[in-house]
């Protein structure tokens, strides 16, 4: 079992929905949680940023970290097609970030 | 903004060749940081390092070295390519422990 899973997708929505990217994981030691977005031929761009549990706002995009469950989610409302690219959802203990495989997003206009 | 720079975007070298890939980052971080990313695997953690001239090894060491001789350089080498070793590439950094990875944008790496 990987210790963070996420759908590889594709995923494809209209422009202006409201878009959830989910991942689940399974080590308990991760004590902060990221999402990064990457374009085509492009490095992962840092988008999120979370320690505890609950809900962090940024703009349009919301992050959301269960630990009970070990789920956490990203969604972003009013969704753009600037906002197609892969999401790669990660969890941290200490130095070391274990990543998902990512999500790809496409917006259609 | 955080400034990690690789030295090339696209690079083919041939079986058995030793291969350098070179990072440098311009926010005085103390951790650096190489992986790789294959399709269907994600980003896999290769070495890192937390201060000048110390490292540690991630997930896949095996074939790999790296180099830590200034804070903003960190170097990747591959002893002797082999084929299985095309990928792409990422360096990333970070101010300390616990604080957000920033990467560049990554070198493509092809040996034929």
């Amino acid at each position: 079992q990987k210790e963070v899973e996420q759908d590889p997708g594709p995923l494809s929505v209209p422009e202006g929905a409201i878009v959830s990217l989910n991942c689940t994981y399974s080590n308990s030691a991760f004590q902060y949680f990221m999402w990064y977005r990457q374009y085509s031929r492009k490095g992962p761009e840092l988008l999120m940023y979370t320690y505890s549990s609950g809900n962090k706002e940024d703009g349009r995009f919301t992050a959301q970290v269960d630990k009970s469950s070990k789920y956490i989610s990203l969604f972003i409302r009013d969704s753009q097609p600037s906002d197609s690219a892969t999401y790669l959802c990660a969890g941290g203990a200490t130095n070391k970030l274990i990543f998902g495989t990512g999500t790809l997003l496409a917006v259609q206009p | 903004d955080v400034k990690v720079t690789q030295s090339s975007r696209y690079l083919v070298k041939r079986t058995g060749e030793k291969v350098f890939l070179e990072c440098v980052q311009d926010m005085d971080h103390e951790n650096m940081f190489w992986y790789r990313q294959d399709p269907g695997l994600g980003l896999r953690l290769i070495y890192f390092s937390y201060d000048v001239k110390m490292k540690e090894k991630g997930d896949i060491p095996e074939g790999y070295s790296v180099s830590r001789e200034k804070k903003e350089r960190f170097s990747l080498i591959l002893e002797s390519a082999s084929t299985n070793q095309t990928s792409m590439y990422l360096c990333a950094s970070s101010l300390t422990t616990y604080q957000p990875q920033h990467f560049g944008d990554g070198t493509r790496l092809s040996i034929l």
